[in-house]
């Protein structure tokens, strides 16, 4: 079955430190993946997409078929980038029409 | 442009009752997608509409049905509620039916007492 793991539900680091927020996917195929971001009070958001290999607000990820692993990484953290984290693989017949997401990871950065 | 809007904000309803939510998606975009987000857990798909029809279903009881109007906003009804049907209602739309990239609403509380 398709399915997102996020195995950590909180990660907290200092400003300035690095995060790798984890994701697993299980998928059999080429999977596309998404990475969105919902920051306090706010709407869940798309943060960057696998496909268009962007680094949005310093975050990347790289995708990696034989660990079946989409990492989130950012090498120096901001208080800003505190939020809730979610991975999602989209899914469907005939395109993609639905999104299976992680259960989720928050980053705390603190000051 | 607001965003895809949703309402209500938060409601309360009593076991076997039925609700109703409601979602306009951004103008122009023509696929509503919905989702039950309870709490600690990802959001989880429940429907998508596009162009007015059903064209993809979780896996979620015949209780939950929505449908999608002219003007492409959506409904998403739930009867005969249980306690377990509490959770955060997200609608998301897009332009394509693609889910590539769907942006959300601010989602509606249910909670069922």
């Amino acid at each position: 079955a398709q399915r997102v793991t996020q195995p950590e539900k909180l990660l907290s680091v200092f400003k300035g430190a690095p995060v790798e927020l984890k994701c697993n996917y299980s998928y059999s195929g080429s999977p596309e993946l998404f990475w969105y971001v919902q920051y306090s009070r706010q709407r869940l958001q798309l943060l960057l997409r696998h496909i268009s290999r962007e680094s949005i607000k310093g975050f990347t990820a790289d995708l990696n078929k034989g660990e079946t692993s989409f990492h989130l990484k950012k090498p120096f953290a901001q208080e800003e980038d505190s939020a809730m984290y979610y991975c999602a693989l989209p899914l469907g017949s005939g395109g993609y029409n639905k999104l299976i997401f992680g259960a989720g990871t928050r980053l705390a950065v603190h000051p | 442009d607001a965003g895809v809007t949703q309402s209500p904000t938060h409601l309360i309803k009593t076991r076997g009752q039925q609700v109703t939510l409601r979602c306009s998606p951004i103008s122009g975009h023509k696929s509503v997608s919905w989702y039950q987000q309870v709490l600690g857990q990802g959001p989880q798909f429940i429907f998508q509409y596009y162009e007015k029809e059903e064209r993809g279903r979780g896996n979620f009881p015949d209780r939950f049905s929505a449908r999608q109007f002219p003007n492409y906003s959506s409904e998403l009804n739930v009867n005969a509620l249980l306690l377990g049907d509490s959770a955060l209602y997200l609608c998301a739309s897009s332009y394509q039916r693609a889910a590539d990239e769907q942006y959300f609403g601010p989602g509606t509380r249910l909670t069922v007492t």
